[in-house]
């Protein structure tokens, strides 16, 4: 059959504005989640991680919700600027073997200067 | 530059044919994890070898195989190529099994005509 290319949501900002990126995750029983960023051409790059005994976390102009009630994530980048143009990835792990990661679709971010 | 050097970068190869992809941890990681992407299965896992044993699976395919060697570079073998297999393949590498934070090479990409 044909097969069907991934339709990844798209999220367009200005450049300065915060950056909300969300991500719905599958399994209850995951237990540690992680954000990656992948820009054009290369590997995707760690941002920030949480365990489920959050539901906050923050970095440098990141900060990670975790609300485990509804299985959502979200990534929200402070003052975006369009370097961090990129499509970005939610990932789950169950705790067994914690590089053995659950990728989500993804979401395109473009920053607009 | 993550550390993780992946070779050949991109490789074209026939329908029935066998290839070998290569990788290469950074310096003292012990964990190297193989994951591959395409357009419509998105990142998918594929196995995590650390120190030199297999430590977990993914959906890999039986034409599939990996190792990890001495000098713990790593291998992918994969046989009897389809057009399906087409694909980036990344080798993402950590310094220990209880982290998600993975450090991704560039990829190879695999064309399969």
């Amino acid at each position: 059959g044909e097969s069907v290319g991934l339709h990844l949501p798209t999220l367009s900002v200005q450049e300065g504005d915060n950056s909300i990126i969300n991500c719905a995750y599958s399994n209850s029983a995951s237990d540690y989640f992680i954000w990656y960023k992948q820009e054009s051409g290369k590997g995707p790059q760690f941002i920030i991680d949480i365990r489920s005994n959050m539901d906050k976390r923050q970095g440098q102009r990141v900060t990670v919700l975790l609300n485990k009630t509804v299985k959502h994530l979200s990534l929200q980048i402070a003052a975006t600027q369009p370097g961090d143009s990129a499509v970005y990835f939610c990932a789950e792990n169950m705790g067994t073997s914690y590089g053995k990661l659950t990728f989500g679709q993804g979401t395109i971010l473009t920053v607009h200067p | 530059d993550s550390g993780v050097t992946q070779t050949p970068k991109h490789l074209i190869t026939a329908t029935g044919q066998r290839v070998t992809l290569r990788c290469s941890p950074r310096s003292g990681d012990l964990s190297v994890y193989w994951y591959q992407q395409s357009l419509d299965q998105g990142l998918q896992f594929l196995i995590h070898y650390y120190n030199g044993e297999e430590r977990a699976k993914g959906n890999i395919l039986e034409r599939f195989s990996a190792q990890q060697f001495p000098d713990l570079h790593s291998e992918l073998n994969l046989s009897s190529l389809e057009l399906g297999d087409s694909a980036l393949y990344f080798c993402a590498s950590s310094v220990d099994i209880v982290t998600g934070e993975l450090f991704f090479g560039e990829g190879s990409r695999l064309t399969v005509l």
